[in-house]
């Protein structure tokens, strides 16, 4: 089946630097991948949707120049976090829609100390 | 829109027993659904889905129901076991929007 690999699982970074996240698909291609943010126990939050070849669209209240979506290639899709701050420490996940459903990287940890 | 960011209700259920997680949706035009299975610490993975033109689809331990009447869909897992515990979403498709359902945590009690 479709498979999204998502890269690093988990990340610890110094207030004021930058990561970035790298969301691939492996054996299909991907014009299209979402990016979301997950707060601890609570629901997947959509932030934006990376396009192929094109700017991504954001979601109201995220802010793109904090979040930079890069989307090269039609297998990888990356997120960096500019200017990182301990409020930007959450779980991120990204997705790809395939057919009618979405198949989901396995998420990064982000920890900003 | 989404409901998103909101606190997760949970559902405690013996080992053994069996679950079942409701899910409302919010478009009497979607016609494709889907429930997600999230452990902690991991992306999302699918686990089964059912389309309009369905009121019942069966897999592996799971059965989801659709009721277009209400508008609601929910996920039955018999004889629940410690593996099913995880956060559940459901997804409604319309036209080119997926939205997602805001989750339930499922815990299995020894």
């Amino acid at each position: 089946g479709a498979v999204v690999s998502q890269h690093p699982s988990r990340v610890i970074c110094k207030s004021g630097t930058s990561v970035k996240i790298e969301c691939r698909s492996l054996d299909f291609q991907a014009t299209t991948m979402f990016w979301y943010r997950q707060f601890p126990k609570k629901s997947l939050m959509l932030m934006a949707t990376s396009n192929e070849g094109s700017k991504a669209t954001y979601e109201q209240g995220v802010e793109k120049d904090k979040f930079l979506i890069n989307h090269a290639s039609l297998t990888l899709s990356t997120l960096t976090v500019t200017s990182a701050h301990p409020e930007d420490s959450s779980f991120y996940i990204c997705s790809a829609l395939i057919g009618r459903g979405y198949t989901f990287g396995s998420g990064t940890r982000l920890t900003v100390v | 829109g989404e409901s998103v960011g909101l606190h997760l209700p949970t559902l405690s259920v013996q080992e053994g027993d069996n679950s079942i997680i409701n899910c409302a949706y919010s478009n009497s035009a979607s016609d494709y659904f889907i429930w997600y299975k999230q452990e902690s610490g991991k992306g999302p993975q699918f686990i089964i889905d059912i389309r309009s033109n369905m009121d019942k689809r069966q897999g592996q331990r799971v059965t989801v129901l659709l009721n277009k009447t209400v508008k609601h869909l929910s996920l039955q897992i018999a004889a629940t076991q410690p593996g099913d515990s995880a956060v559940y979403f459901c997804a409604e498709n319309y036209g080119q929007n997926f939205v997602f359902g805001p989750g339930t945590r499922l815990s299995v009690l020894p």
